[in-house]
């Protein structure tokens, strides 16, 4: 089983709907979550960061992270066509100097006028 | 403000041929990262440098050489390019105190004929 696990999609949506984007992972280790916004050919961006379970909201994006079930998503509301973009969630266990960042396949969205 | 730049963004080798992916960071950040990010894959670690100084492997190390050469930069060597090297490599930076946001460069698209 891989540590990270993400539905790469293509997802394709239209403009204005709610969209859903979730990972498991394996390692009970992982306590930083990350959901990282790539547009084509471009390099990754951080969207939202989180540390515990729960919701995290950011304007449009809400994060969350459930530790029991080794389950995290990103919700996205009134989805536009800027919003088109591969979404990747990124997981580490610490901080410090051994930060490493585990990611997941990402999924590719693509939202419609 | 450039961030994480790379270069060159673009190249073309024959199998066997040599060559250096240079990434240089101006955000005074401890850490820097080499990841190849391939179709189905997503981004997978090369070497890491938690400073200055200090080198590790990530996941997919086999065929690269790095060296961090100051704090600004981080190489990446290909000694005997192979077909299977072909993807997609981004570096990226994290001051690296604590966890946080990794910052990518543009990547450098490598094709090995």
């Amino acid at each position: 089983q891989k540590e990270v696990e993400q539905d790469p999609g293509p997802l394709s949506v239209p403009e204005g709907a709610i969209v859903s984007l979730n990972c498991t992972y394996s390692n009970s280790a992982f306590q930083y979550f990350m959901w990282y916004r790539q547009y084509s050919r471009k390099g990754p961006e951080l969207l939202m960061y989180t540390y515990s379970s729960g919701n995290k909201e950011d304007g449009r994006f809400t994060a969350q992270v459930d530790k029991s079930s080794k389950y995290i998503s990103l919700f996205i509301r009134d989805s536009q066509p800027s919003d088109s973009a591969t979404y990747l969630c990124a997981l580490t266990g610490s901080g410090g100097s051994n930060y490493k960042l585990t990611f997941g396949k990402g999924t590719l969205l693509t939202v419609n006028p | 403000n450039a961030g994480v730049t790379q270069t060159p963004k673009f190249q073309v080798l024959k199998t066997g041929q040599s060559m250096t992916l240079q990434c240089a960071q101006d955000m005074n950040h401890n850490s820097m990262y080499w990841y190849r990010q391939d179709p189905g894959m997503g981004l997978r670690l090369i070497y890491y440098s938690a400073s200055e100084g200090t080198t590790d492997k990530g996941e997919v190390p086999n065929g690269y050489n790095v060296s961090r050469l100051n704090k600004r930069e981080f190489s990446l060597r290909l000694e005997s390019a192979a077909p299977s090297q072909t993807s997609v490599y981004f570096c990226a930076s994290i001051e690296g105190i604590s966890a946080g946001e990794l910052f990518f460069g543009e990547g450098s698209r490598l094709t090995v004929l």
